[in-house]
């Protein structure tokens, strides 16, 4: 029954390749979130989705797509994948009662 | 705009003693307040919150008070464990988004 919930949990691939991270969450929100950590632990939004509408998109590079089929799923794309990519990426929902925000475990994505 | 700035670590301490790590953040408006923790391979995770000045969260030893005059929201704990080892990030909530911190690696030595 977990709350929030990202595949995979490690991410290994090689310079170039396009991979895909999956988020789901079973909370009933109807904001989601995508962050980037890098190795010194500073979180970066990146998007937010609500009622799977763009509502923020920071300065990302256009390589990165989010898409969210539905209010519980919010998934990223990265074409092209460099070296500086290579981070842990949360998830995390929210709503306008729950104030504060869900976090996913977290995908670990090495681009080697 | 509004933003968070935390003390920077690493924070070293010893088992039992006294824990303070200094938030204070810039606003408008009156945001709710957040100290998030994160245990090493894992998430973020709530450890409290306040949403008004003088309010109080707790939290598993924790404690934190919205400061609206000093604009702060310091964390505290009087006695940490080894098992507080983490990340600490201070965040606030204004209109549409969270604030985060940097962060505040703790370590606790036994």
């Amino acid at each position: 029954d977990t709350a929030v919930s990202q595949t995979p949990k490690y991410l290994v691939t090689q310079m170039g390749n396009d991979k895909s991270i999956k988020c789901e969450q079973n909370l009933g929100h109807d904001t989601m979130y995508w962050y980037k950590q890098d190795s010194k632990k500073f979180l970066k939004i990146m998007f937010s989705y609500n009622n799977k509408e763009l509502i923020i998109n920071e300065t990302v590079p256009n390589r990165f797509s989010p898409k969210s089929p539905d209010k519980a799923h919010l998934n990223l794309h990265i074409n092209s994948l460099e070296l500086g990519d290579s981070a842990v990426y949360f998830c995390a929902s929210t709503s306008s009662a729950a104030l504060e925000q869900f976090f996913g475990p977290g995908t670990r994505l090495t681009v080697l | 705009g509004n933003s968070v700035t935390q003390m920077e670590g690493p924070v070293t301490l010893s088992e039992e003693a006294f824990l303070t790590i200094n938030c204070t953040y810039t606003a408008t408006g009156y945001p709710s307040l957040f100290w998030y923790v994160q245990y090493p391979g894992e998430g973020l995770q709530l450890l409290l919150k306040a949403t008004k000045a003088d309010d109080k969260g707790s939290n598993k030893g924790f404690e934190a008070t919205y400061r609206k005059e000093t604009t702060s929201f310091h964390l505290e704990k009087g006695s940490v464990q080894v098992s507080d080892s983490a990340v600490y990030f201070c965040a606030l909530r204004g209109d549409d988004k969270i604030i985060f911190g940097k962060g505040t690696r703790l370590h606790i030595l036994p």
